[in-house]
């Protein structure tokens, strides 16, 4: 079992719409969880970080985190063509604190 | 601050030569990570480092990469020799140490790197 699975996609998402990605984990003891977006031929960077069960939004996104079902989520409102990029979720390990750990990122594209 | 800085930013060698990939971090940050992504494995974590010792090598591919930390302001990553299957972009990050954990990851520009 991979430690981070996310779909690959792409997702097509149309533009206003709402976009939802997913994620899930396995290490059940993890604690610190991220969103990073990705422009082609960029480095990621983060959008959002959530630590607690429950969302958290910030601006037009929210993160939701459900530690029990082990999956993390991203929405991101009123979708726009800037957002059309790969997401990737990432997570610290509970057993090495500071060990990111990411996964291999779902591409979305925002069509006009 | 001027951000994790790496260098080269494209590098194109020929398959058996040695290549270095650098990295400064950034100033503060005691956490240093080394990642290689690629379109068929993503991004995976080769090593990470807390104040210049490294911690977690696991993710290392094979005896040819290896990687330094000689100081808190600079890394090395060493791959010899090259092979085609190395091709990829390296990316360093760096990040600050939190007693909650609740720090992340700040990614370099990347290094994209081809092996002939």
């Amino acid at each position: 079992q991979k430690e981070v699975e996310q779909n690959s996609g792409p997702l097509s998402v149309p533009e206003g719409a709402i976009a939802s990605l997913n994620c899930t984990y396995s290490d059940r003891g993890s604690q610190s969880f991220f969103w990073y977006r990705q422009y082609s031929g960029k480095s990621p960077e983060l959008i959002m970080s959530i630590y607690s069960n429950g969302d958290k939004e910030d601006g037009r996104f929210t993160a939701q985190l459900n530690k029990a079902s082990q999956y993390v989520s991203l929405l991101i409102r009123d979708s726009q063509p800037s957002d059309s990029a790969t997401y990737l979720c990432a997570f610290k390990k509970y057993s090495s604190a500071s060990k990111i750990i990411f996964g291999s990122g779902t591409r979305l594209s925002i069509r006009p | 601050d001027a951000g994790v800085i790496q260098s080269p930013r494209h590098e194109v060698t020929e398959m058996g030569q040695e290549v270095t990939l650098r990295c400064k971090p950034i100033s503060g940050h005691d956490y240093l990570f080394w990642y290689r992504q690629t379109m068929m494995r993503g991004l995976e974590l080769l090593i990470y480092f807390n104040n210049n010792v490294p911690i977690d090598d696991s993710g290392m591919p094979e005896d040819r990469f290896s990687a330094k930390m000689p100081n808190a302001s600079f890394s090395t990553l060493k791959i010899q020799p090259s092979e085609p299957r190395d091709s990829a972009v390296y990316f360093c990050a760096s990040s600050p140490s939190s007693g909650t954990g609740r720090t992340e990851a700040f990614f370099g520009q990347g290094t994209r790197l081809t092996v002939v």
